[in-house]
């Protein structure tokens, strides 16, 4: 059984840089796409963007600017770095695999999820 | 405003079958899988329906789904205390050329 495990800052300013890391175990972290969504106090789900084991990451058009996910198949781990935060970006933010096979819209296992909280 | 909409809230009695709709377009829902997500106060969400209509293992067969054109529903038969959530649906969409959600439906049990 695959497990998702997620760590970061909680706490930020404005302008500063959102960075989480989420470790894999329990499963080959090969041949999947992982990705990173969140969800506003009370408001829905936002994809903010996957990554390939091979590294190859794609971003929602609207972050795209601000996001980088990166990965590193050696720990088993992928990480999420947005910069020059603003109140906006306060949410909680989750990591999950995507079960390819199903389609990128198939979120088969998540972490737990962090609270970010951007205030001056 | 999110890209599928759902109705923000629905209801049923214990025993009830209800159902929650998911309204996309051509882009998404027309052309691609639906998937259905059960989220809980606090908790993350978990995935209840894959592929228009399948259960990943754990998931009761009081669950069920279905689409039709650039529309899809959630079923619940049986209805259950226990099923008390907030329901998302989500597609890939080849616009966005990411995933969209829908803006979630508050299922209360009377």
């Amino acid at each position: 059984q695959v497990q998702l495990q997620q760590w970061g800052a909680g706490l930020l300013k404005p302008s500063e840089t959102l960075s989480l890391t989420c470790a894999v175990s329990g499963e080959s972290f090969r041949n999947y796409y992982w990705s990173w969504i969140r969800q506003s106090p009370g408001k829905g789900l936002e994809w903010i963007g996957d990554i390939h084991h091979s590294g190859l990451a794609n971003y929602h058009a609207s972050l795209k600017s601000r996001v980088t996910i990166s990965i590193d198949t050696s720990n088993d781990v992928f990480s999420l770095r947005l910069t020059s935060v603003t109140a906006a970006d306060t949410a909680l933010y989750f990591c999950a695999r995507v079960r390819v096979a199903a389609g990128r819209a198939c979120f088969d296992n998540w972490s737990q999820g962090t609270l970010v909280t951007v205030s001056s | 405003q999110s890209v599928l909409t759902q109705p923000p809230s629905a209801s049923g009695t214990l025993g009830q079958r209800v159902t929650i709709s998911c309204s996309g377009s051509r882009s998404n829902i027309g052309s691609n899988t639906v998937n259905w997500y059960q989220q809980f106060p606090g908790t993350a969400p978990k995935l209840l329906i894959y592929s228009h209509n399948q259960r990943p293992s754990g998931v009761p067969d009081r669950f069920s789904g279905s689409k039709s054109g650039t529309s899809a529903s959630l079923a619940i038969s049986g209805l259950q205390s226990e099923d008390e959530a907030d329901y998302y649906c989500a597609s890939w969409d080849d616009v966005l050329l990411g995933p969209a959600f829908g803006g979630g439906t508050k299922l209360t049990v009377l």
